[in-house]
């Protein structure tokens, strides 16, 4: 079984839909990050977690917010989606709290706003 | 801050040929480097990281990258590429003592060809 896993894998939505993306990991890591990828700009960090009750702003968190519900648990949202999120999100997870642990990613889920 | 350029956004080689894809870096603080690939339709993995000591790391799938202070560099090279290897290529790095926050550069699309 996958460690990191991400549902849906596959959205498509309109504008001004309430999505939510949602990761779960079974590493029993405490960070956990969203990106999104787009082609051309690699990927970008929308929000990171440390912990439970610690919840940071990456570099493009406007339009998105997350919801951090257990340490295995960390969903993303958006609140009205509008077609320039259309991308591939991925989550991540790391153990340690150091830049120089390894982040494992998920499969990712592919958005289309319409 | 950090950021970091990926010279070329996509590599075609041939079966058996070395490739080298080129990443460098700024950063006005000591970093971490880490190279990640993502095979078609998954998520990203690591496939080697610097840290400190000696400057040549190695994969395990025959891959190496150097880094090079001096002109800021973290160059990815295999001296004979399998169709395997097709696959997108990400080159990051995060702030030493920081806090394993990863910049990404926008990827080399290595293409394999027979």
């Amino acid at each position: 079984d996958a460690d990191v896993t991400q549902t849906p894998r596959n959205r498509i939505t309109k504008t001004g839909k309430r999505i939510m993306l949602e990761c779960s990991q079974t590493k029993g890591h405490d960070r956990m990050y969203w990106y999104r990828q787009d082609p051309g700009l690699g990927l970008r960090l929308i929000y990171y977690s440390f912990d439970v009750k610690d919840i940071n702003k990456g570099e493009i968190s406007d339009g998105y917010s997350v919801s951090r519900q257990a340490q295995a648990k960390f969903s993303l949202s958006l609140e009205s989606a509008i077609p320039n999120q259309t991308a591939l999100y991925f989550c991540a997870t790391s153990g340690g709290t150091s830049g120089t642990d390894t982040q494992y990613f998920g499969p990712g889920t592919r958005l289309t706003v319409l | 801050a950090q950021s970091v350029t990926q010279l070329d956004s996509q590599v075609p080689v041939f079966e058996e040929a070395p490739v080298e894809l080129r990443c460098n870096y700024s950063s006005s603080v000591s970093v971490y480097l880490f190279w990640y690939v993502q095979y078609p339709n998954q998520g990203l993995q690591l496939l080697l990281k610097y840290l400190s000591g000696s400057t040549l790391v190695e994969s395990i799938n025959g891959f190496e990258a150097e880094f090079n202070k001096s002109q800021t560099s973290f160059h990815l090279r295999k001296p004979s590429v399998h169709i395997s290897d097709t696959a997108e290529y990400f080159c990051a790095v995060s702030r030493a003592g920081g806090y394993n926050k990863l910049i990404f550069g926008a990827g080399t699309r290595l293409a394999v060809h027979p």
